[in-house]
């Protein structure tokens, strides 16, 4: 089941300066997208939504954009800060059909360093 | 702010032997689920809950996994014949009707030896 991906395992970024995260995916059923935020020994942490109506979303430091033609997504982090480090999983939900499961990607691992 | 609680945070059993993993969703939240994640790999959906009936469910949600709410606060994941490649973290997870950002729990590492 690859229907979400992330092929970048890792992203090493100076702190102050912007983090992206990359996500595609392959079902175009998919209608919602999510941004999830892991620590070790913690559970997933929602950070961040788009819905497939809009190409942009914006929280604070973090921006998802949407480009549904091309079926990526991405997590821009402005300016990146060493707290930041974590895995962050992309995830993907069809609204229509399901009861909100969502889809993962396999994450990628940024590391802020000072 | 509210939080997804699981218990035990860690358990270890013999394979064969039967593990309830236990939750507590957030108390206004309708929805429920149990994801997994398998060392190394990406985090998987076992099974969605709502109404006091299963809605969906993966093909790693077989015969030997079962869920339930026994009353108004807990939700529990039952594995009755645990196998070594059952050893994973578990979460629960839950949402409310109009958000589709779920909250997590921190997980149960399940270690099968």
């Amino acid at each position: 089941d690859q229907q979400v991906k992330q092929n970048s395992p890792s992203l090493s970024v100076q702190e102050g300066r912007i983090s992206i995260l990359n996500c595609d995916y392959t079902n175009s059923m998919f209608d919602y997208f999510l941004w999830y935020k892991k620590y070790p020994a913690e559970g997933p942490t929602f950070l961040i939504s788009i819905s497939s109506i809009k190409d942009k979303n914006e929280d604070g430091r973090f921006t998802v954009f949407l480009n549904k033609s091309a079926k990526h997504l991405s997590l821009h982090i402005v300016p990146s800060q060493p707290g930041d480090s974590a895995v962050y999983f992309c995830a993907a939900s069809d609204r229509g059909s399901t009861l909100g499961r969502l889809y993962f990607g396999r994450g990628t691992q940024l590391t802020v360093w000072p | 702010e509210p939080e997804v609680t699981q218990t035990p945070s860690h358990q270890v059993t013999q394979m064969g032997q039967e593990v309830i993993l236990r939750c507590v969703p957030i108390s206004n939240h309708l929805y429920f689920y149990w994801y997994r994640q398998i060392l190394g790999q990406k985090v998987e959906f076992l099974v969605s809950f709502y109404n006091n009936e299963i809605s969906e469910k993966s093909e790693i949600f077989d015969d030997q996994f079962s869920v339930e709410r026994p009353d108004g606060s807990n939700f529990t994941l039952k594995i009755r014949s645990t196998k070594l490649e059952d050893s994973a973290m578990y979460f629960c997870a839950s949402r409310d009707l109009s958000n589709y950002g779920y909250t997590f729990g921190s997980g149960t590492r399940l270690t099968v030896v």
